[in-house]
Order: C-alpha cells, then sequence, then structure tokens
C-alpha cells in the first residue's frame, strides 16, 4: 500500500479480555515504531523494531504488553487481560533505515475501548 | 530526560490570519531534532515542519514556519494566512537518536480552530 495501515480502525472490548493491533508499514521501511495516545494528550513512545527485533522495548508499561514482527514487514501488538486504563489511540509509524530516518510516517491508528 | 511542553491548550483564530503555536523543551543534548505534527480528526500524524537543532537558519515549508531559539529552548510554529483546512491538533516533538533508535517525545498538543 502507498502508506502505514492499521487494523482494526476501532475496537471495542472488555476487561480482562486480549487483543490484537495490527500495523502493516510502508513496504521496504525496516524501523517500526509503536506509540499510544491518551485522550487530551499526546502521544507516547512503547517500543522500536529495526528489522525483525525489538530494538527497544523500553516504553512498554508492563508484561501484558507484547509486540512482535516476526519477517520484518507488518507488527502485531497484542495486550493480556486489558484493563481500563489501557484505553487509547494506538499509534504506529515507519521509517527508512539508513535514508532520512528522521521522517516517520504515520498510520491513522486503532482506537482501543476496554469497557 | 527529555520533555516537551505547549502551554496552549487550544486557540482560535479567523480565516487568513497569522497564529503562533508555542513549544517549549527541555534537554542537556546538544545535536537533535525538533518536528511540528498535526492531527486532524482523522487521526493521521502529519508531518508539518521539522529543525535539525545543529542549523542556525529557521525552517520554512509554504505558509509554515518556525522560530527556533536554541539558547531558550523554544521552538514555535507560525501559520500564515490561516486556511479553515488547518483546523487540527498540533503537536510539538523532540527527537534524540538513541544509537538507530529515532523515538519521539511529544508535547500534549495545541487544539487549533480556524474560523470562518
Amino acid at each position: 500500500g502507498a502508506g502505514v495501515s492499521q487494523t482494526p480502525s476501532n475496537k471495542v472490548t472488555e476487561k480482562g479480555k486480549y487483543v490484537e493491533l495490527r500495523c502493516d508499514p510502508i513496504s521496504g521501511h525496516t524501523a517500526l515504531y509503536w506509540y499510544r495516545q491518551s485522550l487530551g494528550q499526546g502521544p507516547e513512545f512503547l517500543i522500536y523494531f529495526q528489522g525483525t527485533g525489538a530494538a527497544d522495548d523500553s516504553g512498554l508499561p508492563n508484561d501484558r504488553f507484547f509486540a512482535v514482527r516476526p519477517e520484518g514487514s507488518v507488527s502485531t501488538l497484542k495486550i493480556q487481560r486489558t484493563e481500563r486504563g489501557d484505553s487509547a489511540v494506538y499509534l504506529c509509524a515507519s521509517s527508512v533505515q539508513g535514508g532520512d530516518p528522521n521522517e516517520q510516517f504515520f498510520g491513522p491508528g486503532t482506537r482501543l475501548t476496554v469497557l | 530526560a527529555q520533555t516537551v511542553t505547549q502551554s496552549q491548550p487550544e486557540m482560535s483564530v479567523q480565516e487568513a490570519e497569522t497564529v503562533t503555536l508555542s513549544c517549549t523543551y527541555d534537554t542537556s543534548e546538544n545535536n537533535y531534532y525538533l518536528f511540528w505534527y498535526k492531527q486532524p480528526p482523522s487521526r493521521q500524524m502529519i508531518l508539518v515542519i521539522r529543525q535539525e537543532a545543529y542549523k542556525q537558519q529557521n525552517a520554512t515549508e509554504n505558509r509554515f514556519s518556525v522560530n527556533f531559539q536554541k539558547a531558550a529552548k523554544s521552538f514555535s510554529l507560525k501559520i500564515s494566512d490561516s486556511q479553515l483546512g488547518d483546523t487540527a491538533m498540533y503537536f510539538c516533538a523532540f527527537m534524540k537518536p538513541l544509537g538507530s533508535n529515532y523515538q519521539l517525545i511529544w508535547g500534549a498538543g495545541t487544539k487549533l480552530i480556524i474560523k470562518p
């Protein structure tokens, strides 16, 4: 595709359930970032992938959060035992490594609502 | 730790007017990058303009320009001849590469409303 895509666009779940959020980066972009944007705030960094490996996961809030990128393209953010405080927009961004790494291209985000 | 502060939660101006959005940041680093992103209701973050800290000249992109004051750690965005399509949330962001990690640190945003 032409840009970063994220699915689903919206996800409503109940407290305690498991959810998966998907990100399809721009083809050829080796760097991939996940951010979380709570209501009325700016995004916060969660995790950064370079290729298939999580190069920096220091932003993940706790061990209920996990992300993978098995083939170096699509990434999935997984949240176990969801809590109401996990409600937010989850943004994914990708960029070129070795090209212009300063420009991150963002997807439209997934709005997660935990009831 | 780096922090980014946007002190204006909301601003409103008439179409065709000029508006300036404020941003300050705190860092002990000397080399870094600063950005302004626009987020319309569609939620898609769109890069508006960026500035490399080592460049003294202020960045300009058509109607958008910045006033970068490195010593004061200030990075304001000026929008000239504002248009209805400029209505959106605007976020200031800081980037200091850590190895290959170019994560962004964000301010809380300013809601800009352009009135017809």
